[in-house]
């Protein structure tokens, strides 16, 4: 079946240092991937996505390029804020359907 | 455009006690979802709508969980008895097909604790 696996956190960083949360993924066919973020007391919402291999989904300064050859979606960022700080999820629909698989979570703590 | 709507946002209840949710999802999306996510852990679903037929409720615990969707807007999702390992953040999503990609978009869930 589906499986999304990411890397445990919490990552501590400081601000403006660089984020990279790792994201693997196990799935037939071409699926799509997300990137979704929960803020302290909110939803989910999306963040970024890609919907085949060699596309990079991007937004608010995130970044992940769809991996097929390795199986991975890993989120990066250049230059982190405090308000950054959040759960961050990965997640895969499946070529012919529309169910999320989510990984685990990582939390990220951003320090002033 | 609103989003998707949730109520209760909180609950406390005693197990083997019932509980309900209700959810409104974003206006024009036919498919409707139930996420269960435990603390520290991803969503899982629980049920997928489509208008108000059911597509998958496999992971649905059906012998206290129950959910339906009349008139394919508005949704329920009901325990029956609860347990305490119900305790959980119930989240409602909705999604709309573009370019054959499903977006989901959610709801800001509803906090359940059983003790």
């Amino acid at each position: 079946g589906n499986s999304v696996t990411q890397m445990e956190g919490p990552v501590t960083l400081s601000e403006e240092a660089f984020l990279t949360i790792n994201c693997t993924y196990t799935a037939t066919g071409y699926p799509s991937l997300f990137w979704y973020v929960q803020y302290p007391g909110e939803g989910l919402q999306l963040l970024l996505k890609a919907t085949k291999a060699d596309d990079k989904g991007s937004n608010k300064g995130f970044e992940a390029t769809y991996r097929k050859e390795t199986t991975s979606f890993h989120l990066e960022k250049g230059s982190v804020q405090v308000s950054d700080s959040a759960v961050y999820f990965c997640a895969l629909s499946p070529a012919a359907g529309n169910k999320l698989t989510f990984g685990g979570g990582t939390r990220v703590l951003v320090k002033p | 455009e609103a989003g998707v709507a949730q109520s209760p946002r909180y609950k406390i209840i005693e197990k083997r006690q019932s509980v309900a949710f209700w959810c409104n999802p974003i206006s024009g999306h036919a498919t409707l979802y139930w996420y269960q996510q435990i603390l520290g852990q991803g969503p899982k679903l629980l049920i997928q709508f489509q208008n108000n037929g059911v597509v998958d409720d496999s992971q649905l615990p059906k012998d206290r969980f129950s959910a339906e969707r009349l008139k394919g807007v508005d949704s329920t999702l009901k325990i029956q008895p609860a347990k305490l390992e119900d305790s959980a953040v119930y989240l409602c999503a909705s999604s709309l097909e573009q370019g054959g990609v499903y977006e989901q978009y959610f709801g800001p869930g509803t906090r359940l604790t059983v003790t």
